[in-house]
């Protein structure tokens, strides 16, 4: 069974400042990382997801990191804003070649408040 | 607006009632998937339907069934409700060779 873990659970941080929330996955197969980012009362919604045949990628004040050797992906909110506070999850997708559909496994959630 | 709907967006109903969540996909997604929500399991897949058929099953529980229709609609049956299903449940639908999922506004689901 495929496990996500991440964290922290829960994140308090000053606007402008930097947000770091971390996932950690146990295959290293999979071909495709994202992360999903859910306000209160709505459905999650894809923020960004990155390949593992690259190390980063940035969009905007949102940052993914790659780290294979480490098994782990982490997401970077630069000067993280008031508006910028959700939910955060990352995924895993089923195993490539594996006909078990195309549904995602999250991790926990990261509950991420931004002070003005 | 991710272009998915879900019917009702709050239902409450009573222990060992039977209940139907209702979800319409993005135009041309033929893929639908099903999502319970709680506070202490985060999002847990329950199932996945493409073009009418069953693809994957995940943690459903056999209280629980779900079917897509032809017009691709896809309707979620909970029945002998426990207050342990109370949650959000979230559908979300994919176009065929696209990794990415839209969701839609979920249903909360309280038993009292």
């Amino acid at each position: 069974q495929q496990q996500v873990k991440q964290s922290p659970q829960s994140l308090i941080v000053q606007k402008g400042g930097i947000s770091i929330i971390n996932c950690a996955y146990e295959n290293t197969a999979f071909d495709y990382f994202p992360w999903y980012q859910q306000f209160p009362g709505k459905g999650p919604a894809l923020l960004i997801a990155i390949r593992p045949d690259v190390s980063e990628k940035k969009e905007g004040r949102f940052t993914i990191s790659f780290n294979k050797s480490a098994k782990q992906f982490s997401l970077h909110i630069m000067d993280s804003q008031p508006g910028d506070s959700a939910t955060y999850f990352c995924a895993e997708p089923p195993l490539p070649n594996n006909n078990a559909g195309n549904m995602l496994t999250f991790g926990g959630g990261t509950r991420l408040m931004v002070k003005p | 607006d991710s272009g998915v709907t879900q019917t009702p967006k709050h239902l409450i109903t009573a222990t060992g009632q039977r209940v139907t969540l209702r979800c319409s996909p993005r135009s041309g997604d033929l893929s639908v998937y099903w999502y319970q929500q709680s506070l202490d399991q985060g999002l847990q897949f329950l199932i996945q339907y493409y073009n009418g058929e069953e693809r994957a099953k995940g943690n459903i529980l056999e209280r629980f069934s779900a079917q897509q229709f032809p017009d691709l609609h896809s309707e979620l049956n909970l029945s002998s409700l426990e207050l342990g299903d109370s949650a959000l449940y979230f559908c979300a639908s994919t176009t065929e060779g696209n990794n990415e999922q839209f969701f839609g506004p979920g249903t909360r689901l309280t038993v009292l």
